[in-house]
């Protein structure tokens, strides 16, 4: 069985300001790792994900998050908050390989304060 | 390129009636179809997942159910809806053999 876990369903940073946003995961098997962003009234975007190889992966808007084995977790970053950013994130799990698809965390609204 | 239409992008519909939800894929073929429920101020719970017709798998017990008539079109359905099922409801749908899941833009369903 795999679970996610958000730290923090509400975060606020001012613009240009350091973005982090916090995620563990568990799993009995090595696990792909996603971060998808959601604006208001709109469906999910993918902003990054985590299959192999390099453990920090870049992704869309200027997003990035690392993947740590050790402490089991994928925590999301961006060096400077722009209002734009402003949306819920939610990190979510998939077991490799299996038809079932993604396990979510229970999300992050994240507030860019002016 | 591949798209993913899902209406109605919004419902009001009152207890006891029933509802029907539809998802179509364009542009690929054999897609693994999902439907998931956003709750307010909860995750993503997926619901139901297909990977073929007539073939579903039904995570949450409840008095929802889903339907794959065709290759690339997902159905949710109830035949009684309660205020319970109020939420945002996504359907997405990824290739097989391929991690990445592609969402449709959502239905906000109001239970009243």
């Amino acid at each position: 069985a795999q679970s996610v876990t958000q730290l923090g369903s509400h975060v606020s940073v001012s613009e240009g300001a350091l973005v982090l946003l916090r995620c563990n995961y568990s799993s009995s098997v090595p696990p792909y790792l996603f971060w998808y962003v959601q604006y208001p009234n709109q469906g999910l975007q993918l902003l990054l994900k985590y299959t192999t190889g390099a453990t920090l992966v870049k992704g869309i808007n200027g997003f990035e998050a690392e993947f740590n084995k050790s402490e089991t977790s994928f925590h999301l970053t961006k060096p400077s908050a722009h209002m734009s950013d402003a949306a819920e994130y939610f990190c979510a799990v998939s077991e490799r390989g299996s038809a079932r698809q993604l396990t979510f965390g229970s999300g992050t609204q994240l507030t860019v304060l002016p | 390129s591949q798209t993913i239409h899902q209406w109605p992008a919004t419902l009001v519909q009152p207890v006891g009636s029933p509802l029907s939800l539809e998802c179509t894929v364009e542009g690929t073929s054999n897609p693994n179809l999902y439907w998931y429920r956003q709750a307010a101020g909860r995750g993503l719970q997926l619901l139901f997942y297909s990977v073929g017709i007539g073939q579903i798998s039904s995570e949450v017990p409840q008095n929802l159910s889903a339907s794959r008539p065709q290759d690339r079109q997902f159905i949710l359905s109830s035949k009684k809806l309660l205020l319970s099922d109020s939420g945002f409801y996504l359907c997405a749908w990824r290739r097989i053999a391929n991690e990445k899941l592609f969402f449709g833009s959502g239905t906000q369903l109001s239970v009243l």
